[in-house]
């Protein structure tokens, strides 16, 4: 079945301790993005990438850090978690190609940092 | 800077209609998506517009006014299943997505 796939579905971590979540799709998708989601806030982008081997920064990069070898997968790691880290990420993907760039979201990875 | 504006809450009651409104302040403008969003689960796509107009779709109907930064999502014979949060999210210059904090929709039996 074609769509996102995040893991792991969720996880405690203590603070200090590297941490790396896992994001792969299978639809070709050029574009790949991470975001947070904390209470009463809107999705932030953490990171981004618009194609395979290359990335960029998003609104919170500080503390993060990703990569993109290959066109499917798009791990986001955390060096050293501290507890502001605790939320639930989401992982993306969109086509960019042609007009309509629809984000397709996977299931989402709720973090928490003691 | 840029800037998405909804209600943080709205309830409606089932078999009504209820408007979503959204104004949004944006640096460049590539369209407008809406996402719904229920809780504990991942947002998924509603609707997008790019040009102004009324974009229909079932009882889902999305419009945009870029000369106004504005845009509604109508939701009509409401369900229950449609108790979730809403979504408005601009594409700026950078075909980078805005994300407001959403409108969270109680319906009501």
């Amino acid at each position: 079945i074609a769509g996102i796939t995040q893991a792991p579905t969720s996880q405690i971590l203590a603070a200090g301790r590297r941490m790396t979540l896992r994001c792969t799709q299978d639809m070709r998708h050029n574009a790949m993005y991470w975001y947070r989601q904390d209470l009463g806030l809107g999705l932030r982008l953490i990171h981004y990438s618009n194609t395979a081997g290359t990335t960029g920064k998003g609104e919170v990069p500080d503390g993060y850090s990703v990569s993109r070898a290959n066109t499917d997968d798009f791990p986001l790691t955390l060096a050293s978690a501290v507890p502001s880290q605790t939320s639930v990420y989401f992982c993306a993907s969109s086509p960019r190609t042609g007009d309509t760039d629809t984000q397709y979201f996977g299931p989402g990875t709720r973090l928490t940092v003691l | 800077g840029q800037n998405i504006d909804q209600p943080t809450e709205m309830t409606a009651t089932e078999g009504a209609i209820v408007q979503i409104n959204c104004t949004y302040q944006t640096s460049g403008f590539n369209g407008l998506f809406w996402y719904q969003q229920h809780a504990g689960e991942a947002p998924t796509f509603l609707s997008y517009n790019v040009l102004d107009g009324l974009e229909e779709k079932g009882r889902f109907s999305s419009f945009l006014s870029r000369s106004k930064g504005y845009s509604y999502l109508l939701l009509k014979e409401l369900q229950m299943k449609d108790s979730a949060s809403y979504l408005c999210a601009p594409l700026d210059s950078n075909y980078q997505l805005i994300w407001g904090a959403g409108t969270k929709l109680i319906i009501k039996p």
